[in-house]
């Protein structure tokens, strides 16, 4: 079946940096663009940006500020998101979501629990 | 960027009520609308694209409407699984922003 699965939970001091991977499997990976949304405590999704599987091509929100990178790895079918300098305002879960520009997002993964502190 | 206000934020109904959840658009979408259900603890679940395509699975108790700039979700029939929060998107735009949500409670 179509899944995604994110890697474990992260913790972190102020000012570092965390990657969180996304593999995903069960269909053609090219296809589709894979989007990442964050969701704090307590409160509301956060589209943070997306990558286009087959071009590598992203799209980061303009909110953090160029402190994101998401990559795509072809071979293995996994995408990774950078977020650097770090604060208490990025602990959140942060999940991958199958869908991009023209798509919905049909397909999440678990979600990864990043805590700043 | 274009912004989306969901109406009410909060919303208390009895399992069987009919509800209704609002969406409004700072700029027109078209059919270019999501919604989605969240329940505590879990991922977000796709419920309807393009304003009104029910995603597969979905029970047919749940319904939208709408075009440009404003949409409407209705459950009809509440059952005691659908006390969650929902968000509305707007997508093929290139930042998909999300709704503030709307909860749904007992």
């Amino acid at each position: 079946q179509v899944q995604l699965v994110q890697s474990g939970a992260e913790v972190k001091k102020p000012g570092a940096s965390v990657r969180v991977s996304c593999k995903a499997s069960g269909y053609t990976f090219t296809m589709y663009s894979i989007s990442w949304v964050r969701q704090a405590p307590g409160q509301g999704l956060e589209w943070m940006g997306r990558i286009s599987a087959d071009t590598g091509q992203t799209i980061p929100a303009q909110s953090l500020h160029g402190r994101v990178t998401m990559t795509a790895d072809t071979s293995t079918t996994t995408v990774f998101l950078d977020l650097r300098s770090l604060t208490s305002g990025d602990t959140a879960v942060y999940y991958c979501v199958r869908g991009g520009y023209a798509d919905p997002f049909d397909v999440w993964g678990q979600g990864t629990l990043v805590t700043v502190s | 960027d274009i912004r989306m206000t969901q109406s009410p934020s909060t919303l208390s109904a009895f399992v069987g009520d009919r509800v209704t959840i609002t969406c409004r658009a700072s700029q027109r979408l078209s059919s270019w609308l999501a919604w989605y259900q969240q329940r505590p603890g879990k991922a977000p679940k796709l419920l309807i694209y393009k304003a009104s395509t029910l995603q597969s699975g979905v029970p047919s108790r749940f319904s939208g409407s709408g075009s440009e700039k404003e949409f409407t979700l209705t459950i009809d029939g509440l059952q005691p699984d659908d006390f969650a929060t929902y968000y509305c998107q707007p997508y093929n735009t290139l930042f998909p922003t999300f709704g503030q949500g709307t909860k749904l409670e007992i």
